[in-house]
């Protein structure tokens, strides 16, 4: 079955400390996206990508980093210059090509707990 | 910019009522739009989309949405209410390569 892995789901980290979360897909999409949610702000932008060795920010880049150095992975990494990172992540594809242009799929999230 | 809104942070109906959830978007051009469908630690899946196509659009497990450019809105609507069907939804649009979503609805259904 063709779809989006995250990993890890539930994560933890100590202040200070860089975490990277793993997104990969089997779906041969081109653009990847990252987003954060918290409770009542819905999905905010990351980062995204729409081609193997490129990508640009979303609206709230600060504190993360991307790569995209193969087209089925994605990995965000979040650093210590993020100033509030406890958040649910969340890492998504879309096709742009064909008939069915549009519609990102998500992968289950990454929950990212710092202590 | 485009945008959407979504009335109402929280709704909540009985086993088998009406299900309305409102969405209203601004655009200066046809719009893609989109409901998706989050349940609790989970990633969002997407339950339909318009893309001119149709204004009535049917999506999955019931629901649909009726595309009116009059009222710039988007409303997703279910005639009967199931217990599964708690959980947040998003209404969201699409300009170029970036998604804008609202800030969600979350569906209680009361026994």
């Amino acid at each position: 079955d063709g779809g989006i892995t995250q990993s890890p789901k539930y994560l933890f980290r100590k202040e200070g400390q860089n975490v990277t979360l793993s997104c990969e897909q089997n779906l041969n999409h081109d653009a990847m996206y990252w987003y954060r949610q918290d409770p009542g702000q819905g999905l905010r932008l990351i980062y995204y990508s729409q081609i193997v060795n490129d990508f640009q920010k979303g609206d709230i880049a600060e504190g993360y980093s991307v790569s995209r150095e193969k087209k089925e992975s994605f990995p965000l990494t979040v650093t210590s210059a993020q100033k509030n990172p406890t958040a649910f992540y969340l890492c998504a594809s879309r096709t742009r090509q064909g008939a069915n242009t549009g519609e990102l799929f998500f992968g289950e999230g990454s929950r990212l707990t710092v202590l | 910019a485009q945008s959407v809104t979504q009335l109402g942070s929280h709704v909540s109906v009985s086993e088998g009522a009406l299900v309305l959830l409102r969405c209203n978007y601004s655009s200066s051009v046809p719009p893609y739009l989109f409901w998706y469908v989050q349940y609790p630690n989970q990633g969002l899946q997407l339950l339909l989309k318009y893309t001119s196509a149709a204004t009535l659009v049917k999506g999955i497990n019931g629901f649909e949405a009726e595309f009116k450019k009059s009222e710039t809105s988007f409303h997703l609507t279910k005639p009967s209410a199931h217990m599964r069907d708690a959980a947040e939804y998003f209404c969201a649009t699409r300009s170029g390569n970036q998604f804008y979503f609202g800030t969600g609805t979350s569906l209680t259904v009361i026994p």
